[in-house]
């Protein structure tokens, strides 16, 4: 596996479920975000987390709560969304001391509430 | 005023002619700016990256930085039909944040 893995691609949930958003990065870099990206708006970041510490919370209703339990993986725990919550949720890494090398992205997860 | 700035388009250009994408910023500590290209249904990726005033090249792309006026754009040569993506404007401050435009829909006609 090489860059940045997201799973699943697709997800179908209801307003009542609760699901998680995982994220893997393979390039050794020490920071992760996870980003919305919904129609004809801008990507939005959401968190950011700094040599495993969450520094960002860009004003994030809690049904979204993030985990990154290592420098690899990140998570992003789902409950009780609301359809405006639809989106495409993208995970990125980057290594915090190389910036001009800019963010990975991962695929994506392409996420339907119902 | 928005952080990042694009024209959404759809920017429509020729086969073989080039194309002319625009950004500006208005964070002036901005440090280093980025490019991304976006096919529909796929996730964001690097294409060019800048911090200095000036030109950057890199095959058929350039990128240009003009900080006093806070403006970057990138130039696409010889169009290919394979270049229609939505491009994405994305700037770096000094937190290390990267803060996105909201993308210039790029279209390539045969």
């Amino acid at each position: 596996e090489t860059g940045v893995t997201q799973t699943p691609r697709h997800l179908v949930m209801g307003m009542t479920n609760k699901k998680s958003l995982k994220c893997e990065q393979h390039l050794g870099h020490n920071a992760m975000y996870w980003y919305k990206q919904s129609a004809k708006k801008p990507l939005e970041l959401m968190f950011v987390y700094s040599l495993e510490e969450r520094v960002e919370n860009n004003s994030v209703p809690s049904r979204f709560s993030p985990e990154c339990p290592n420098s690899s993986h990140l998570f992003l725990h789902l409950h009780t969304l609301q359809p405006e919550d639809s989106a495409l949720y993208l995970c990125a890494s980057s290594q915090l001391d190389a910036p001009i090398s800019g963010y990975t992205f991962g695929s994506g997860t392409r996420l339907t509430v119902v | 005023q928005k952080e990042v700035e694009q024209n959404s388009g759809p920017l429509s250009v020729p086969e073989g002619a080039i194309a002319s994408l625009n950004c500006t910023y208005s964070d002036r500590g901005s440090q280093s700016f980025f490019w991304y290209r976006q096919y529909s249904g796929k996730s964001p990726e690097l294409i060019m990256s800048i911090y200095s005033n000036g030109d950057k090249e890199d095959g058929r792309f350039t990128a240009q930085l003009n900080k006093a006026s806070q403006y970057v754009s990138l130039l696409i040569r010889d169009s290919q039909p394979s270049d229609s993506a939505t491009y994405l404007c994305a700037v770096m401050g000094g937190a290390q944040k990267l803060v996105f435009g909201q993308g210039t829909r790029l279209t390539i006609n045969p």
